[in-house]
């Protein structure tokens, strides 16, 4: 199956300041790739996605970039604000299973005023 | 509003029993998934059911039973058998499969006393 690993585990940025956060999977036929944010006592909220066949993808001051040969993707957040702060989780699809994701295990960022 | 309902928000429990958690979902999704979280952790998948009358079991299933008898409504048996049931639990929906967006609930935090 998938094995997906995320880094860093935790994040402290200053307000304004850039965030990277660094996903790797496993199988190379995976073809979804969703981020997700968590805040404090709720559930994971999709920010964004990317498929196997775009290399990048922006939605205002979120990115994410998909290496496939490499098998690794990244979320970027610019220009942080303090609502920001939560955790992330990078997730990928298993070519072998239409309906699980491997999810990994998350990242907590603490954006800084 | 469309969402996914989870209840209740708190749950404690006595070791031997067996608890269910409620799910609930009015977005007109065909697959429901039920995740656990523990810290430090990703989300594992525990069942999933692609249509009414359907499921599957994730990668954690033992110790857990599902039904779906209504497209709407996917609840959670944790039984006396998980043997560390203490945990959050995550009821997500998609659309289609997991290449689709996943809605999730609020979460259950389950603890056994």
């Amino acid at each position: 199956g998938e094995n997906v690993e995320q880094h860093p585990s935790t994040l402290s940025v200053q307000e304004g300041d850039s965030a990277v956060i660094k996903c790797t999977y496993s199988d190379s036929a995976s073809n979804y790739f969703p981020w997700y944010k968590q805040e404090l006592g709720k559930g994971p909220q999709l920010i964004i996605d990317i498929r196997s066949n775009v290399g990048e993808k922006k939605d205002q001051r979120i990115a994410v970039t998909l290496n496939k040969t490499a098998k690794h993707f990244s979320l970027h957040i610019t220009e942080t604000q303090p609502e920001d702060s939560a955790v992330y989780f990078c997730a990928a699809s298993e070519a072998a299973n239409d309906y699980k994701l491997s999810f990994g295990a998350g990242t907590t960022v603490t954006v800084r005023a | 509003d469309g969402g996914i309902t989870q209840s209740p928000k708190y749950l404690f429990r006595k070791e031997g029993q067996n608890v269910t958690l409620s799910c609930e979902q009015n977005l007109n999704h065909d697959a429901m998934y039920w995740y656990r979280q523990d810290p430090g952790q990703g989300l594992r998948l525990i069942y999933y059911s692609q249509i009414v009358n359907d499921f599957q079991k994730g990668d954690i299933a033992e110790g857990y039973s599902v039904s779906r008898e209504k497209k709407e409504s996917f609840p959670l048996t944790v039984t006396s058998a998980q043997k560390n049931p203490t945990a959050f639990y995550l009821c997500a929906s998609s659309k289609q499969g997991a290449n689709t967006e996943a809605f999730f609930g609020q979460g259950t935090r389950l603890t056994v006393v």
